[in-house]
């Protein structure tokens, strides 16, 4: 298996400009999570998503962040507009979650991660 | 929510074994205790899990208190490629969802 696989791996954008990132998770996997990391706030979830409905988008930190899972395959986390304190590198995870709560196995798979400089 | 604590680093020297602690006072019984490890400049990487017993595999050995108060991972033979960030996490909730705290910072020397 290739893994989770992100796209683009940098970016590099001006403010004000819409900026697209891009997940394919871990085939047959159902669950698929965005995080954030920077030096000062250290990896933050932003928003998760089970068999492609958002179950906690409680850490997308504003309106101008959205992310959509068409499909058990692809999602898309998309700023609108950019601004610098964006800057980051975005992770994507996958798992899979069986219907039992607290299911013993959850090992997250990340993906190599997305570098964004917003300017 | 559980909260985890983490010493913010500790140095190992190459061969020796590196024992990793992690307090989780505050853990409830159904709470699995992950640890992450993130390389430089990658994404983290899964190393174990556990919930009441001492677990082991080929990357490492997890020992749990007996009142599950606290945890320690264990590289048993720590190499140059285990310099990382170690991550001790309480599971939040059943569909997945992990808090990241500040982790631990190996740095391994020859």
């Amino acid at each position: 298996d290739a893994g989770v696989i992100q796209s683009p791996r940098h970016e590099v954008t001006e403010m004000g400009q819409e900026v697209t990132l891009r997940c394919k998770p871990i085939s047959g996997h159902n669950s698929l999570f965005w995080y954030r990391q920077t030096m000062m706030r250290g990896l933050e979830l932003l928003i998760y998503f089970n068999n492609n409905v958002p179950i906690d988008d409680s850490g997308m930190p504003e309106d101008r962040f959205s992310a959509k899972m068409p499909n058990a395959s692809f999602s898309t986390l998309k700023i609108q507009p950019s601004e610098p304190r964006d800057s980051a590198v975005y992770f994507c995870a996958s798992t899979r979650v069986t219907g039992a709560p607290f299911s013993v196995k959850n090992i997250q798979y990340f993906g190599a991660g997305t570098r964004l400089s917003v300017l | 929510d559980a909260k985890t604590t983490q010493p913010p680093s500790m140095d190992c020297a190459e061969g020796r074994a590196a024992n990793l602690p992690c307090n989780h006072s505050t853990i409830s019984g159904n709470e699995y205790v992950y640890w992450y490890r993130q390389i430089h400049s990658q994404g983290p990487q899964y190393i174990i899990h556990g919930l009441k017993n001492n677990e082991t595999n080929e990357m490492a050995s997890l020992i749990i208190t007996e009142d599950r108060k606290s945890s320690t991972l264990i590289l048993p033979h720590a190499t140059l490629r285990d310099t990382a960030v170690y991550y001790c996490i309480v599971r939040l909730d059943s569909w997945g969802k992990l808090q990241f705290g500040a982790g631990t910072q190996v740095v391994v020397t020859p």
